[in-house]
């Protein structure tokens, strides 16, 4: 079955820096989003990023997708504290509407 | 914008009980999904509906049924609570016919099995 991941389970950094998140899956994908979950929220996704795109962009966020090697990685710049979540990708096959999503890496923005 | 409602946020529950989480959506969406959320585990997918009165098994179904009552709302039942049992289970829509779905979640019900 399908499968996405992120490839680790925490980051930690401060304010400011940069920080990349790194999702891989294992079977051809329409599209890959990407979700931010906070303390005792629901998922919000970030961005969906379609099999035929390469780079997508929101504010602070890019993520990439290279079907090639069956991965993407979500990059935020200038972080901040808020930005402190779990951060999931999901990818959608075909139209089932199905999405299946990896175990999520928490990531902890200190001041 | 729309907003999704999952009643009740908290539920206890006994060994054995089965226990029902309901979910109403605003979007008027026509799927829904119900997922279950295990510390350390991601999001499993357990039932969706693609539309009123259409109900689809997702990879965690045993254990569970689930009712889609009219297009707003979308219900789960536990069929028999296990004890020690926690998770938290997330209600989500979507549009249906998009190439490719943006889920809305809505904020989970904490289930506690005692």
């Amino acid at each position: 079955s399908q499968l996405a991941e992120e490839n680790s389970w925490a980051l930690s950094v401060h304010e400011g820096e940069s920080v990349t998140v790194n999702c891989s899956y294992k079977t051809s994908i329409t599209a890959l989003q990407w979700y931010r979950q906070k303390s005792g929220k629901g998922p919000a996704q970030l961005i969906l990023i379609r099999s035929n795109e390469r780079e997508k962009r929101n504010g602070r966020l890019r993520a990439t997708l290279d079907t090639s090697s069956q991965s993407s990685s979500l990059s935020i710049t200038a972080t901040r504290c808020e930005d402190t979540a779990v951060y999931f990708c999901a990818t959608l096959t075909g139209n089932t509407g199905k999405l299946i999503f990896g175990l999520g890496t928490t990531l902890q923005v200190q001041p | 914008g729309g907003i999704i409602t999952q009643t009740p946020k908290f539920l206890i529950g006994q060994e054995g009980q089965k226990l029902t989480l309901k979910c109403q959506q605003n979007f008027n969406h026509d799927t829904m999904y119900w997922y279950r959320q295990d510390s350390g585990k991601g999001l499993r997918l357990i039932y969706y509906s693609i539309t009123e009165n259409d109900l689809q098994k997702g990879d965690l179904s045993e254990g569970y049924d689930a009712s889609r009552e009219k297009k707003s709302s979308f219900s789960l039942t536990v069929t028999s609570a296990q004890k020690n049992e926690m998770a938290v289970f997330l209600c989500a829509s979507s549009r249906l016919g998009a190439s490719a779905e943006t889920l809305y979640f809505g904020s989970g019900t904490r289930l506690t099995v005692l």
